[in-house]
């Protein structure tokens, strides 16, 4: 079990908007962080924060929270964005970090 | 530019200690938090532990009683030992910069990760 808790999976139309979830007590204190992983790759910090990007990030990638909710929104979902998504954030406690389950996106 | 790197056994026996370390370039480990984190082949992504930019640690209360996480600031390099392994440690293990800012935390600096895999 995990103390976040994500879709294991969504679809979404080339070129269509997409919002990922991710749910837990922790994220009402503290902001979530979403990771992009592909096969065989380490996974990709894409949003940190409020709502912020690292370098080299597009900006269809965007984050936003409510209460125990947190949200990645990829507008205009392209092919390349298809991978599994992980957030995480601080545990309730202060003293450890949390990861989600993982959602699997597919680009149909 | 940021660059970590994993080096380690890539097989561990049994009930014996896992040990890797994590070579940091472009950056040093004397300010910061590094962690350590591990997924199983097909499954999500774990957290274990940081030791930050004073040496400071902090582990995931589920391993702590098998982790500790060291440092050489010499060598600018951290590692990891998990003791006691079993055949559920058998994971990709990455290292990651944490980065902490009040209610903002993120890894933004990642190594590629290394498949242990544990048998007898």
């Amino acid at each position: 079990s995990s103390d976040l808790t994500q879709d294991p999976a969504v679809s979404v139309a080339l070129g269509q908007t997409v919002r990922i979830t991710c749910q837990g007590d922790s994220l009402r204190s503290y902001y979530a962080s979403w990771y992009q992983q592909k096969p065989g790759q380490a996974p990709l910090l894409v949003i940190y924060g409020k709502n912020n990007r690292p370098s080299g990030i597009p900006d269809r990638f965007s984050g936003s929270s409510s209460g125990n909710t947190a949200s990645l929104t990829i507008t205009g979902a392209q092919a390349e964005d298809e991978a599994d998504f992980y957030c995480n954030s601080r545990h309730n406690n202060g003293n450890h970090w949390v990861f989600g389950g993982g959602t699997k996106l597919t680009v149909l | 530019q940021v660059q970590l790197q994993e080096s380690g056994p890539g097989l561990v026996k049994t009930s014996e200690t896992l040990s890797l370390t994590c070579t940091v370039s472009g950056g040093s480990i004397s300010s910061d938090y590094w962690s350590w984190i591990r997924q199983p082949p097909g499954k999500g992504l774990e957290w274990i532990g940081y030791i930050s930019y004073s040496g400071r640690t902090n582990y995931n209360p589920s391993l702590k009683s098998r982790v500790t996480i060291s440092e050489d600031t010499s060598k600018n390099q951290f590692s990891l030992k998990l003791s006691s392994v079993t055949a559920a440690d058998t994971a990709f293990y990455y290292c990651a910069r944490l980065t902490i800012v009040e209610a903002t935390t993120g890894f933004d600096y990642w190594g590629q990760g290394t498949l242990v895999t544990v048998s007898s």
